[in-house]
């Protein structure tokens, strides 16, 4: 079984600020783990993912993401805020390697970007 | 043109009503997936198909059914709507080996 855990449903920075969007993952066996963001009445884009390579992922629009084992956790950060970054992010976790592939999604972390 | 598209946008029903959302793609994939956003619960799987012949129900399947009618055609049926159906509904699609999921960009339906 693969859950997702996103701490904070809303968090708010200025612009400028460092972003961090955090989740905490359990699975039974190595996941792969993926960041989607939702911008307002759009469906969902794949940010960055997880899939057992590098350990630090780089994603579009300057996000990255560092899968840590040891703390299951795969946190979401981008140096600056930009206003554009407002959206609602979430994470996801699947099994890894199976024919069986399905996402299991956080509840989501809305983000808003303060001028 | 949009890679997943869904019809309708929008949708307002009345309870008991049968309706159909449908979903196409043009990537290519041969797995699809049908999924409900509520607010405070992110996205919920409602059924998964990874080829024309393999349906499979996802973790919330009551009061929902679906179609596979091709490899680029995937509908959800709600056969008597619910209000407590009233949601947001994505369709996604995935390749292998890299798994990574497309979306629609969404249905919203309401049932009064």
């Amino acid at each position: 079984a693969q859950s997702v855990t996103q701490l904070g449903s809303h968090v708010s920075v200025s612009e400028g600020a460092l972003v961090l969007l955090r989740c905490n993952y359990s699975s039974s066996v190595p996941p792969y783990l993926f960041w989607y963001v939702q911008y307002p009445n759009q469906g969902l884009q794949l940010l960055l993912k997880y899939t057992s390579a590098a350990t630090l992922v780089k994603g579009i629009n300057g996000f990255e993401a560092e899968f840590k084992k040891s703390e299951t956790s795969f946190h979401l950060t981008k140096p600056s805020a930009h206003m554009s970054d407002a959206a609602e992010y979430f994470c996801a976790v699947s099994l890894s390697g199976g024919s069986n592939y399905k996402l299991t999604f956080g509840k989501g972390t809305l983000l808003t970007v303060n001028p | 043109d949009a890679d997943v598209t869904q019809t309708p946008r929008n949708r307002i029903t009345k309870t008991g009503k049968r309706i159909m959302l449908e979903c196409s793609q043009t990537k290519g994939h041969d797995r699809m997936y049908w999924y409900r956003q509520d607010p405070g619960l992110g996205l919920r799987l409602i059924y998964y198909s990874f080829d024309v012949k393999d349906i499979n129900k996802g973790e919330i399947s009551d009061g929902y059914s679906v179609s596979r009618q091709a490899q680029a055609k995937f509908s959800l049926s709600l056969e008597s709507a619910i209000p407590n159906q009233t949601a947001l509904y994505f369709c996604a699609t995935s390749d292998f080996p890299t798994d990574t999921q497309y979306f629609g960009p969404g249905t919203r339906l309401t049932v009064l």
